[in-house]
């Protein structure tokens, strides 16, 4: 069946480290792939996207691969700040009109 | 662009009373979606619209939840004889048409059970 696998946090880095997310997805057909954010008190925010294989999706440092070949899309950021603090969800939309939803992992940056 | 709004933003309720909660999704868009949200887990997907029209639901949309778009504008989502178990946040989101258009998600109404 559909379903994503995240990493599982909780995620404790230091300020200016490299962050990597893994993200594998099991899905039918081409589905378009995604990253959503929610920080402390907020909404779910649309972090980057990525539509077909090989696309890369970045945003505010972040960025992500679609592999196809690996049924991947592992969320990367160079340098975390404190700001970046939040819960991170990998989602895809296979065609059908729902987001499946990893279980989120969340992330703690510390000065 | 003002964003989804939903409301309310926090409902506490006894078990057994129904509830009603409002999204009014992003003016353009003429889809909107319904999630629930439990602690440490990800969104579930409710139900969808396209414009009123109600065109899926998930099996996790008892008999006792029922949701409305009139109109195509804003939605309810409205839930009878309460449970402990429907505690939850429920999202709402709305989105252009196409599979590659993005969700956009509301700030959620959070929803407790006495």
């Amino acid at each position: 069946g559909n379903s994503v696998t995240q990493m599982e946090g909780p995620v404790t880095l230091s300020e200016e480290a490299f962050l990597t997310i893994n993200c594998t997805y099991t899905a039918t057909g081409y589905p378009s792939l995604f990253w959503y954010v929610q920080y402390p008190g907020e909404g779910l925010q649309l972090l980057l996207k990525a539509t077909k294989a090989d696309d890369k999706g970045s945003n505010k440092g972040f960025e992500a691969t679609y592999r196809k070949e690996t049924t991947s899309f592992h969320l990367e950021k160079g340098s975390v700040q404190v700001s970046d603090s939040a819960v991170y969800f990998c989602a895809y939309n296979a065609g059908a009109n729902n987001l499946f939803f990893g279980t989120g992992t969340r992330l703690t940056v510390i000065p | 662009d003002t964003g989804v709004s939903q409301n309310p933003r926090h409902k506490i309720t006894k078990r057994g009373q129904n509830v009603t909660f409002r999204c009014d999704p992003i003016s353009e868009h003429n889809r909107l979606y319904w999630y629930r949200q439990t602690l440490g887990q990800g969104p579930e997907f409710l139900t969808y619209f396209q414009n009123e029209a109600q065109l899926e639901k998930s099996r996790l949309l008892s008999d006792r939840f029922s949701a409305e778009r009139p109109k195509g504008s804003f939605s309810t989502l409205e839930i009878q004889r309460t449970e402990q178990g429907d505690s939850a946040m429920y999202l709402c989101a709305s989105s252009s048409t196409g599979r590659d258009q993005p969700q956009h998600f509301g700030d959620g109404t959070r929803l407790s059970i006495l």
